[in-house]
């Protein structure tokens, strides 16, 4: 079956710090691969995506690269700042199972100024 | 324009009692899933419904049952509740069922405190 594991946290940065959160999956398809935010008392957002091997995901100064040799998907960030304090899923999608997401236990992040 | 909307946000309920959570997808979506969010863990995967047909259904037990109107919202309801059914709900509607590249939108979320 599809899983996906990615490291626990907390995660605890100074503002400006470089973040990485490691993320890697087993599929028994070909699956696209995201990464979601939820901030506290909110809902799902999504942060980035990636469809394909090699493809690279990003936004918000957030960057993700599919490496299907690794089977990874860590998410990283140059420079975070406090409004990026969240918890952030890791999550695929196998294209043999609709668009049905798998999702890692989640990551929180804490970033102090 | 409107996003996925869910109701009630918050609701609690007694062991053996019974629950309908309700969302509304985004306009235009035709998908609406649902997933279960433990505290401290990823959500999982309930169920899938497209133009009111059940696509998938991940590891729940029968307790657990949806349908999909004409409209396209929803309703997930639970029966005989369980202390272990307290979570997050979310729902989540995208434009079609089978392609992963249709990104899904999830609501805010009901938050089920089962007592």
């Amino acid at each position: 079956g599809n899983s996906v594991t990615q490291m626990e946290g907390p995660v605890t940065l100074s503002e400006e710090a470089f973040l990485t959160i490691n993320c890697t999956y087993t599929a028994t398809g070909y699956p696209s691969l995201f990464w979601y935010v939820q901030y506290p008392g909110e809902g799902l957002q999504l942060l980035l995506k990636a469809t394909k091997a090699d493809d690279k995901g990003s936004n918000k100064g957030f960057e993700a690269t599919y490496r299907k040799e690794t089977t990874s998907f860590h998410l990283e960030k140059g420079s975070v700042q406090v409004s990026d304090s969240a918890v952030y899923f890791c999550a695929l999608s196998d294209h043999n199972a609709g668009n049905m997401l798998t999702f890692g236990g989640g990551t929180r992040l804490m970033v102090k100024p | 324009d409107a996003g996925v909307t869910q109701s009630p946000t918050h609701l609690i309920k007694t062991r053996g009692q019974h629950v309908t959570l309700r969302c509304s997808p985004i306009s235009g979506h035709k998908s609406v899933s649902w997933y279960q969010q433990v505290l401290g863990q990823g959500p999982q995967f309930i169920f899938q419904y497209y133009e009111k047909e059940e696509r998938g259904r991940g590891n729940f037990p029968d307790r657990f049952s949806a349908r999909q109107f004409p409209n396209y919202s929803s309703e997930l309801n639970v029966n005989a509740l369980l202390l272990g059914d307290s979570a997050l709900y979310l729902c989540a509607s995208s434009l079609a069922d089978t392609s992963s590249y249709n990104e899904q939108f999830f609501g805010p979320g009901t938050r089920l405190t089962v007592l």
